[in-house]
């Protein structure tokens, strides 16, 4: 079975810190998302990653950062919190390539309050 | 622009009353159509893909299937246990990314 794994169930910060929320799978897939999804507003991308290094914009990247040194690791970094950062943070991965679609596996999720 | 629209918003069932939830996607050259269910303050769990025009699945009382513009979500008999938020992806050709809908948030009561 995919396991994908967050560092954090839920999380509470100060507007202004410098917050990581870590991601693992242990699927060796080329491919980890980073979403939030807050209510009303679905599931958005912030970020993805199709290899070591690599990394991509999603539909709102403003105010986050990534890092993926290797693999199994995905990181999302917040670099000042603000409130309006308050949400419900989930990790996916999936396998890269191939004709046919991929379907992402997902972590537990993080929520994280910015106070 | 990829685009999908689940309906309804919110459905109510009684045990044992058969349903079934729509998802209409737009998208150029569909690669995947990927079911999920997701829990209260939990993860989505992934349930199915589909990849072509006629194609069906089944796991226990959910059955999915898939035409040119839309994929239905049958849950034959339902039990409390079903209870939760199903989503619906659609995957373009053009890369890994998934585009979801908002989701049909389904309630069994016993």
């Amino acid at each position: 079975d995919v396991k994908v794994t967050q560092s954090s169930r839920y999380l509470v910060k100060r507007t202004g810190e410098k917050v990581f929320l870590e991601c693992v799978q242990d699927m060796d897939h080329e491919n980890m998302f980073w979403y939030r999804q807050d209510p009303g507003l679905g599931l958005r991308l912030i970020y993805f990653s199709y290899d070591v290094k690599m990394k991509e914009k999603g539909d709102i990247p403003e105010g986050y950062s990534v890092s993926r040194e290797k693999k199994e690791r995905f990181s999302l970094i917040l670099e000042s919190a603000s409130t309006n950062q308050t949400s419900m943070y989930l990790c996916a991965s999936s396998l890269w390539g191939g004709g046919r679609g991929n379907e992402q596996f997902f972590g537990p999720g993080t929520r994280l309050t910015v106070l | 622009e990829d685009q999908v629209t689940q309906s309804p918003e919110a459905l109510r069932l009684q045990e044992g009353e058969s349903s079934s939830l729509n998802c209409s996607y737009t998208v150029s050259g569909l690669r995947g159509l990927f079911w999920y269910r997701q829990d209260p303050g939990k993860g989505p769990e992934f349930l199915f893909t589909l990849y072509s025009a006629g194609e069906e699945k089944e796991k226990e009382r959910l059955k999915a299937t898939l035409t040119k513009k839309e994929s239905f979500l049958h849950i034959t008999a339902p039990k409390p246990e079903d209870s939760a938020t199903y989503l619906c992806a659609v995957q373009a050709p053009s890369g890994s990314r998934l585009t979801f809908g908002e989701g049909t948030q389904l309630t069994v009561n016993p």
